[in-house]
């Protein structure tokens, strides 16, 4: 079974629009955390936000939010006042347990920003 | 913040050399490093985890004397693709957790990927 679920391979959204990119999560272990990088053409990852399964509260940062519905084991990503420079693939991301395991991936969303 | 460090950026070899990339961690010590292979349009996939000092975990179906990693010390990783074929053009990217750096511990940190083309 999938860990992590990003239903969605391609995004269009209007500049200085918010949008939100869906993530669920396949997990039994009580400890996890969860992250969301952004991938432009030159490949870098670049981390965005992260949110932690005992986290009572959603994570911001900056433009960035994170929904999380533990309940419904989805993390989506809110992008507010989009902009031309936020064009690229966005991945979700899973880390089980808190000693040194790897972050599993989903396949990604490719966001597209209309001016 | 922390600085993951690959090199070579890019390279294109022949079909049957053997090509070496290096996961550097800058500024902190990495007793473990996580090797990850991305084909065009795709996912990360998860090829091995580095262990400094020891052999290397490789996922299921990653054949671990074509992909020779080394965990020489606590700062340095490297990814040995050998006898590297076409189908082997990918990008690989390494990543590695902070272990010992006070404030930042726990943090992962990924590299810039490395772009592999086999001719």
């Amino acid at each position: 079974a999938q860990k992590i679920t990003q239903t969605q391979p391609g995004m269009f959204v209007q500049e200085k629009e918010a949008v939100t990119l869906d993530c669920t999560y396949d997990t039994s272990d009580p400890s996890y955390g969860l992250f969301w990088y952004k991938q432009p053409s030159s490949g870098e990852m670049i981390f965005l936000i992260y949110q932690g399964s005992y986290d009572q509260q959603n994570a911001t940062e900056g433009r960035y939010s994170l929904n999380f519905q533990k309940a419904r084991k989805s993390a989506n990503l809110v992008i507010s006042a989009s902009q031309l420079g936020d064009s690229a693939m966005y991945f979700c991301a899973m880390r089980e347990g808190w000693g040194n395991t790897p972050l599993v991936f989903g396949k990604g969303t490719r966001l597209s920003v209309i001016a | 913040g922390a600085v993951v460090s690959q090199h070579p950026s890019r390279v294109i070899c022949k079909s049957g050399t053997s090509v070496k990339i290096e996961c550097r961690s800058l500024d902190f010590q990495a007793t473990t490093m996580f090797w990850y292979r991305q084909f065009p349009k795709q996912s990360l996939m998860l090829m091995a985890t580095s262990n400094e000092g020891s052999k290397a975990t490789y996922e299921q179906g990653v054949e671990k004397d074509k992909f020779l990693i080394n965990h020489a010390s606590l700062t340095l990783s490297t990814l040995t693709v050998t006898s590297a074929h076409p189908e082997d053009s990918s990008f690989y990217i390494c990543s590695a957790r902070v272990v010992s750096g006070g404030a930042r511990t726990g943090e992962l940190f990924f590299g810039e990927g490395s772009r592999l083309t086999v001719l």
